[in-house]
Order: structure tokens, then C-alpha cells, then sequence
């Protein structure tokens, strides 16, 4: 009864070569988030969705995109990987009205070589 | 703008004990959630407790209880009769009520739980 998946779990990727991780949800969610984090270091939140509605934080870089086709999927483009952008990914959703409580996947490893 | 401050980076303690893990904040709002999230190595984030900073009742979920001070600003989380799968990344988050859906996390408190 997995609520939040995460695919890959683990992403390899070249620097300079796009990448794209995917994140879908069961729980039919109106919001939904992605998190970057890095070792040691709490989940810094890159934008969030609310429904179609997206809300990018002042500090995400542009090379950080992300879509949104339907409710219950959510993916983040990283269009040029830097070293610095290795870290784990989270997703993460939340229904609003209800108890406001975040609901987060497993995470998405990504190493840049 | 809102600030959420775990003051202990890192803390142990033996099996069994109780442990206190503290958390202050800053806000200007009178109306917020507090939570706490558990991140156990190597795995994904789970919510502990949630404390809706109109009620003045402390939440308690089993073992785990929050000593909410809302005139001070401070959400400690305590663990009672501490166990092995305690051991992870503990995260203090306040969260606006209705506003913009975001929450903000804390810098995080590594518990290690000993046999």
C-alpha cells in the first residue's frame, strides 16, 4: 500500500546530462512537494504544487523544473547536473483541509559524475 | 519571517532511558501546526506527533510526547522508554495554518539510541 512512490531510487547521471526523476502518489493529494537534501542537512524545499497551481522558491535555481500532468504524478527536470547537485530528492504530498501533514516518498539518490 | 532552531545536533542515550529533544521557533502568527518528523537512516521521513498551537493540550502519541510552550515558543519532543528503531534524524517543523502550505524545518537532532 505504498502512498508515495519515488522512481529511480538511486540516479546516476553525467554532469551536464539532463535528468529526470518521477514521484506519484496513491493518496490523491492536492499538494505536492520536492525537497532537496543533502547529507546531514534538512530537507530544503525547491517548489511545491498546489493542485495545477506551481510555487517556485526564490532560491531554486532555473536549471531546477518541474511539471506536473495529472494529480497523482509529479517530476523534477534537472536540466544541467552540477557536482552540487547531488543529494537526495524527496517528494512529498499533502491533502489540504485534513490533518496538514506532510506524507513523504523514499527519496531519490542522485550522484553526478 | 519564520525560523524554527533545534539547538542539540547530535545526542545518546542507553536503551530504555527517556530523552528530551528541544525546539524553539519564531513566528508572529497565532494560528500554526508543529510537528515532528523522524528520518531513520537509510530511510524515508515519517511524521511523529502534531501539536495545532490552539489547543494547549500536549499531544501524545505512545511513547512519544511534545511539551508545547507557547508563550515561549518551545516544542520539545520526548521519547519515554527509548528503543533501538528510535535511532534516526529527528526534524522540528511549523507550518502556518491556511496560509502557504509550506512547512519549515528545522536543522534536525541525531539520535542514537545504545544497547
Amino acid at each position: 500500500d505504498a502512498m508515495v512512490i519515488q522512481n529511480p531510487r538511486y540516479q546516476v547521471t553525467q554532469f551536464g546530462k539532463p535528468v529526470t526523476l518521477s514521484c506519484s502518489q496513491t493518496l490523491n493529494h492536492n499538494v505536492m512537494y520536492w525537497y532537496q537534501q543533502k547529507s546531514s542537512q534538512a530537507p530544503k524545499l525547491l517548489f511545491h504544487y498546489y493542485d495545477k497551481d506551481f510555487n517556485n522558491e526564490a532560491d531554486t535555481p532555473d536549471n531546477f523544473q518541474s511539471r506536473r500532468p495529472n494529480t497523482s504524478f509529479c517530476f523534477l527536470d534537472i536540466r544541467s547536473p552540477g557536482l552540487g547537485d547531488a543529494a537526495m530528492y524527496l517528494c512529498a504530498t499533502m491533502g489540504t483541509g485534513s490533518s496538514n501533514e506532510q506524507f513523504f516518498g523514499p527519496g531519490t539518490r542522485l550522484t553526478v559524475l | 519571517a519564520q525560523t524554527v532552531t533545534q539547538s542539540q545536533p547530535e545526542m545518546s542515550v542507553q536503551e530504555a532511558e527517556t530523552v528530551t529533544l528541544s525546539c524553539t521557533y519564531d513566528t508572529s502568527e497565532s494560528n500554526y501546526y508543529l510537528f515532528w518528523y523522524k528520518q531513520p537512516p537509510s530511510r524515508q521521513m515519517i511524521l511523529v506527533i502534531r501539536q495545532e498551537a490552539y489547543k494547549q493540550q500536549n499531544a501524545t502519541e505512545n511513547r512519544f510526547s511534545v511539551n508545547f510552550q507557547k508563550a515561549a515558543k518551545s516544542f520539545s519532543l520526548k521519547i519515554s522508554d527509548s528503543q533501538l528503531g528510535d535511532t534516526a534524524m529527528y526534524f522540528c517543523a511549523f507550518m502556518m495554518l491556511n496560509r502557504d502550505d509550506k512547512i519549515i524545518f528545522g536543522k534536525g537532532t541525531r539520535l542514537h539510541i545504545l544497547p
